[in-house]
């Protein structure tokens, strides 16, 4: 059974700060890896793809890696804005057809 | 396209009692799937659907539950004899034929009481 983990669990910055979010998995048979964002009592929205084939995605603000071998995936975000406020899950998609989810990094930035 | 739709929002129910929800998909996606969230944590997955067929259902989907997808559109979730804990937040997500993206709907807040 595929664990996701995520670090930090919680985390809170100042406006501006480039930030590093964490995922680990412990499965590398992946078909490829899905980073959401959830606003507070909202549904999940698609933040970044990437298959498992390539090495990273970027959209915007916001560049993700993965490294299959290692079981890992950080999402960077630059010059955070409070905007950004809102929690962030990572989701490998092994062999079968669900999403795997981990806890999410809770994040909050501040003016 | 408007995304994808879920009805309703908020749903309070007595314990015992039985509810439905509907999931309407983003358009022409044919692959349709069901999570439960509760408080704190990731989503956990209940079931897919690729057209009108169930293809694969989760341990947590209970003889209490049951889904449809009768035409390949819409989907429904019913959840019979309602527990408390069932309470949850119900999320719908679809995604198109040859990609596994997937787009996840507002979801339904269900709370028994």
């Amino acid at each position: 059974k595929q664990e996701v983990t995520q670090i930090p669990a919680a985390l809170s910055v100042p406006e501006g700060e480039n930030l590093v979010l964490n995922c680990s998995f412990t499965d590398s048979a992946i078909y490829n890896l899905q980073w959401f964002r959830q606003d507070p009592g909202k549904g999940l929205t698609s933040l970044l793809l990437i298959q498992s084939s390539q090495r990273e995605q970027t959209s915007g603000r916001l560049n993700a890696s993965l490294d299959k071998s290692s079981g890992r995936s950080t999402l960077y975000i630059a010059a955070s804005q409070p905007g950004d406020s809102a929690t962030y899950l990572c989701a490998p998609l092994g062999s079968g057809y669900a999403l795997n989810f981990g806890k999410g990094t809770s994040l909050l930035v501040t003016p | 396209d408007t995304g994808v739709s879920q009805d309703p929002r908020h749903k309070i129910t007595k314990r015992g009692q039985n509810v439905t929800f509907r999931c309407d998909p983003i358009s022409e996606h044919n692959r349709l799937y069901w999570y439960r969230q509760t408080l704190g944590q990731g989503p956990e997955f209940l079931t897919y659907f690729q057209n009108e067929a169930q293809l694969e259902k989760s341990r947590l989907l209970s003889d209490r539950f049951s889904a449809e997808r009768p035409k390949g559109s819409f989907s429904t979730l019913e959840i019979q004899r309602t527990e408390q804990g069932d309470s949850a937040m119900y999320l719908c997500a679809s995604s198109a034929s040859g990609t596994t993206e997937a787009f996840f709907g507002q979801g339904t807040r269900l709370t028994v009481v």
